[in-house]
């Protein structure tokens, strides 16, 4: 079966600080692979996906990259934090194909406040 | 462009009460719909989906259909139970997207008091 672990699942930065934030898919490969951000109080929002290694598509302009190393590893990182980029970030991945009907499984969060 | 939209919340209810939480969307073409649950410190989980319309979706006694002639996707369930508190997502993916990005709802807050 396939897992998807998170790490941190907590983090308090300094703003200003860099940022690492790590996902990695087990049991599958070739996976399509997304970061979301979940802001207090809002819904999620698609901040980059990878459809493979060194493969990155991103969502919206922001403080935040991604990279994609190996096939199932997709990394979240900052050079310097803002107090924006607080909130609850959320990787997922899917299988490829099926015109849109895959379904997303998530990962448990990883749960960043800036100070 | 494609959206979607739910109702605010939060919903407050009582055990054994009727639940419903409209969902409406935004597409070209023929969507995947999707209802994401997400219990409090947790990521989100699948709760039900439907690829085509008047597709029912079903799961743990939520139910929502597909329908295009309205865009909607409304979630039921016939009686709640405190068990279910958490945030519900709504979400589309549009057809033939290679990349199966999902767009989210907002989210509605589910409170179920004994």
């Amino acid at each position: 079966s396939q897992t998807i672990h998170q790490w941190p699942a907590t983090l308090v930065q300094p703003v200003g600080s860099p940022l690492s934030l790590e996902c990695t898919v087990e049991g599958t490969s070739n996976p399509n692979l997304y970061w979301y951000r979940q802001a207090a109080g809002r819904g999620l929002q698609l901040l980059f996906y990878s459809v493979g290694i060194g493969q990155i598509s991103s969502e919206v302009p922001q403080n935040l990259s991604a990279s994609r190393p190996q096939d199932r590893q997709f990394i979240l990182s900052s050079k310097k934090l803002l107090l924006s980029d607080s909130g609850f970030y959320l990787c997922a991945w899917t299988r490829k194909g099926a015109n849109g009907a895959n379904v997303l499984t998530f990962g448990a969060g990883s749960r960043l406040t800036v100070l | 462009g494609n959206s979607v939209t739910q109702m605010e919340g939060p919903v407050t209810l009582s055990e054994e009460a009727f639940l419903t939480i409209n969902c409406t969307y935004t597409a070209t073409g023929y969507p995947s719909l999707f209802w994401y649950v997400q219990y409090p410190g947790e990521g989100l989980q699948l709760l039900l989906k439907a690829t085509k319309a008047d597709d029912k979706g079903s799961n743990k006694g939520f139910e929502a259909t597909y329908r295009k002639e309205t865009t909607s996707f409304h979630l039921e369930k016939g009686s709640v139970q405190v068990s279910d508190s958490a945030v519900y997502f709504c979400a589309l993916s549009p057809y033939g997207g290679a990349t199966n990005k999902l767009i989210f709802g907002t989210g509605t807050l589910l409170a179920v008091q004994p």
